[in-house]
């Protein structure tokens, strides 16, 4: 167990539809990242949050959007889902967001199925 | 450099053999890098780190090369294990006033038995 969790492990949805992933970062982990893995593929990074504040935008579509919460987990938010969306969703939580280490703690994953 | 969508390279070692695995970087400025290991059906974990003040790092049955003149940086695999079957991510870290983390393309190791 990394101490990061991420919430749901699968999904299946139909096109068109909008799904919520759920992160809670490694206790006393400030920093939020999320990352798309498609199928073999490497990852994709698509945004970052640290305490709250979105800090780095990566490759993330319009139908995309994330938050950091007061208590720090965060939410992805995947709207009007079409088939290639179908991938695997990391989380990943570190300690540090403006200087110094910066190891990446990556959850489980969420696997997504649109059909 | 970070990754652009294509299809995993793939590295295929003997049971015992040492395994190199390379990654190319672009921006000059990068001053940390890491190497993850991903599992099937797995988040990638931390495996070895290395700052840009030096060129080699070990751990337990792997190092890290740095060369900064070229900007590459290679995983060696000692004695290759059955386990250590997993695709292999760089990453690359700039400091500055947020660091923003950018994963290479990935490395599948076939380890063959």
């Amino acid at each position: 167990d990394s101490g990061v969790t991420q919430t749901p492990k699968h999904l299946i949805t139909a096109t068109g539809q909008r799904v919520t992933l759920r992160c809670s970062p490694r206790s006393g982990d400030l920093s939020v990242y999320w990352y798309q893995q498609s199928l073999d593929q490497g990852l994709q990074f698509l945004i970052q949050y640290y305490n709250g504040e979105e800090r780095a935008k990566g490759n993330i579509l319009e139908r995309f959007s994330a938050q950091q919460f007061p208590d720090l987990h965060s939410e992805l938010n995947l709207s009007s889902l079409e088939l290639g969306d179908s991938a695997l969703y990391f989380c990943a939580s570190s300690a540090f967001g403006l200087s110094g280490a910066n190891v990446l703690t990556f959850g489980a994953g969420s696997r997504l199925t649109v059909l | 450099g970070e990754s652009v969508g294509l299809h995993l390279p793939t590295l295929s070692v003997q049971e015992g053999d040492n395994s190199i695995i390379n990654c190319a970087y672009s921006n000059s400025a990068s001053d940390y890098f890491i190497w993850y290991k991903q599992e099937s059906g797995k988040g990638p974990q931390f495996i070895i780190d290395i700052r840009s003040n030096m060129d080699k790092r070990q751990g337990q049955r792997v190092t890290v090369l740095l060369n900064k003149t070229v900007k590459h940086l290679s995983l060696q695999i000692a004695a290759t294990q059955p386990g250590d079957s997993a695709v292999y991510f760089c990453a690359v870290m700039n400091s500055g006033g947020y660091q923003k983390v950018t994963f290479g393309i990935g490395t599948k190791l076939q380890v063959i038995p």
